[in-house]
């Protein structure tokens, strides 16, 4: 079984400064792990992925996230927030090895962007 | 755009009834996967489908199927409808249906049951 925890369903922070939301998973085999934007109304766009390479994982609008096998972690940063990043973010898991299941998603972070 | 298209956008109902989504995956994916987004659940996985055949079952009611036809487009069939099934329904999709692999996923169709 695999699940995944998102600390904090709204984050607030002002423009320019720093993104972190948290992404915990647990996963009986070795992950792979996504970070999803929902803009409203819109469906799902990833952002980046870890897929057992690179455990430093660079994605579009200037994100990033770490994977972390000893502290089960995926945060999702940004040095500097705009407007624009104003969404809701999902970080999700799905198995490695034969025979994929769907994604299992996070309840979602809502980031607020203050000018 | 992710390339993946879903009809119809908005759906209204009532309990008791019947309705298809339906799903175009990206041109060159096999696999489609559909889920449903809901304030009480968040976003759940429902079923994938891979070339025409199901692949794999999550939080899928019985009163829900789906298939996936020759030509790769994917319905989901909603049956004896529930005010609890409101919800905005998505399809995915992806090349082979891997774990590793990205998912497409459609603007979904939102479904209001009255």
């Amino acid at each position: 079984a695999q699940s995944v925890t998102q600390l904090g369903s709204h984050v607030s922070v002002s423009e320019g400064a720093l993104v972190l939301l948290r992404c915990n998973y647990s996963s009986s085999v070795p992950p792979y792990l996504f970070w999803y934007v929902q803009y409203p109304n819109q469906g799902l766009q990833l952002l980046l992925k870890y897929t057992s390479a690179a455990t430093l994982v660079k994605g579009i609008n200037g994100f990033e996230a770490e994977f972390k096998k000893s502290e089960t972690s995926f945060h999702l940063t940004k040095p500097s927030a705009h407007m624009s990043d104003a969404a809701e973010y999902f970080c999700a898991v799905s198995r490695s090895g034969g025979g994929a299941d769907g994604l299992t998603f996070g309840k979602g972070t809502h980031l607020i962007i203050q000018p | 755009d992710s390339g993946v298209t879903q009809t119809p956008k908005h759906l209204i109902t009532a309990t008791g009834q019947r309705v298809t989504l339906r799903c175009s995956p990206r041109s060159g994916d096999l696999s489609v996967y559909w889920y449903q987004q809901s304030l009480d659940q968040g976003l759940q996985f429902l079923i994938q489908y891979y070339n025409g055949e199901e692949r794999a079952k999550g939080n899928i009611l019985e009163r829900f199927s789906a298939q996936q036809f020759p030509d790769l487009h994917s319905e989901l069939n909603l049956s004896s409808l529930e005010l609890g099934d409101s919800a905005l329904y998505f399809c995915a999709s992806s090349v082979e249906g891997a774990g590793r692999e990205t998912q497409y996923f459609g603007p979904g169709t939102r479904l209001l049951v009255l």
